[in-house]
This record gives C-alpha cells, structure tokens and sequence, in this order.
C-alpha cells in the first residue's frame, strides 16, 4: 500500500520570502510519479508541480522547485518569493501502477504580508 | 474546454434521503475519478473509470455508495441511503491515462447530510 505523509500541518512565511513543504512517501513500486496540488479557498484543486521519479534532475514551474530525493522518499517543495496569492492548502501526492493518486494530509501556508 | 464540470455544487439533504452526483469530464480524457474530502480523512479516492470501465473501487465506503459511468462523457455518484457521515466535499476528476498525466479536478459538490 502507498502512503504519503506531511508532518506540518502548517506554515507561515513572510511575502517575499521563501517556504519549503516537507512530504514524504512509501512505496515498493520502482516507476512512480510525484505531484503538488494547491487548494485555495475556492476548493479548487491546482496541479503546481510534478515529478517523475526516474528523473533525478529536479522539476521547476517558475517560483516553484522541488527536492527529490527518491532513496530518502522525500519530495519537498519550495516555494520562492511568496505571494499573497499563494496561501492555501498543499497537497503532496503520489501515483504509482495505474492511475490512483495518494493524498498526504496537506499543509495550509499562510502568507503574511 | 470548460474543464470537468460537478452538479450540484452544493447539496442540502436529510438522512435516509437519495443523493446523486454528476460529473462531465473533460472531452478526450479516458480516465474518471470520485474523491471524498473530509477533515477527518482528507482526501480519499473512492472509484476510479479507465474508459467507462470500473477499475477500483476499492475506496467506496460500503453498498451504500454506487458509482457509474455509461458514457465517456458522464458518470453519476450515488448515496442511497444517505447519512450525516457522508457529509463531506465530493470532487471528480479526468485525466489521459498514464502516470504523468495531470488529473483535473471539478469544484466539488459539497454535500451536507442532516
């Protein structure tokens, strides 16, 4: 069974500054994919960034990076900049043999101007 | 494409009552998805469609929850009986299949059971 795991339930950073999310994960499948989701208020959910676990080079969507380290099974994200507009729940997931995707708990950002 | 699109949005109803939600998929995807978000919980997968075909369903609660899928371009969940623990946000999702593809996800349905 896959599980994730996201052991800050919360985080405040600073506008402008900089926040990283920490998730880890448990898996026997060899050939995997990792994601972030972004929940704002409006529920909506909002891929951020993704990885596939083959890749060791890190995966970067503008402010956005990650820190893939697939023997520790840490998939952190980090997010540059902070804008107001970026306080919301994030959701670590993963997706392994067919289509499931894995939830972590979320950590909720909060964005202090 | 207006994305994968949910109705109700909301939906207010008393216990033993019959719920039905629905959900469009984004036209040309082949994979359909049924998740529950609860505070307690999170977010659960209940069932998931590789075209139009049940693969897992694994994650329904129990025969109280029914799940169907009869053309590529809708899928209906169903809660009959309905209780006050099935409250809760209930989002689809679509997606190609394959493991890198994005699974896009509607607004939910917020279900709320008295």
């Amino acid at each position: 069974a896959q599980t994730v795991t996201q052991s800050q339930p919360e985080m405040s950073v600073q506008e402008a500054e900089t926040v990283t999310l920490s998730c880890t994960y448990d898996t026997s499948e060899s050939d995997y994919y990792l994601f972030w989701y972004k929940q704002p208020p409006s529920r909506q959910m909002i891929l951020v960034i993704r990885q596939e676990a083959y890749k060791q080079q890190n995966a970067t969507e503008n402010r956005f990076s990650v820190n893939f380290q697939k023997a520790a099974k840490s998939f952190s994200l980090k997010i540059s900049d902070s804008q107001l507009g970026d306080a919301a729940m994030y959701f670590c997931a993963q997706r392994a043999a067919g289509n499931k995707l894995t939830f972590g708990g979320g950590t909720r950002v909060l964005v202090k101007p | 494409d207006a994305g994968v699109i949910q109705s109700p949005r909301h939906e207010v109803t008393e216990m033993g009552q019959e719920v039905t939600l629905r959900c469009k998929p984004i036209s040309g995807h082949n994979s359909l998805f049924w998740y529950r978000q609860t505070m307690m919980r999170g977010l659960e997968l209940l069932i998931y469609f590789n075209n139009n075909v049940p693969i897992d369903d694994s994650g329904m609660p129990e025969d109280r929850f029914s799940a169907k899928m009869p053309n590529a371009s809708f899928s209906t969940l169903k809660i009959q009986p309905s209780e006050p623990r099935d409250s809760a946000v209930y989002f689809c999702a679509s997606s190609l299949a394959g493991g890198l593809y994005e699974q896009y996800f509607g607004p939910g349905t917020r279900l709320t059971v008295t």
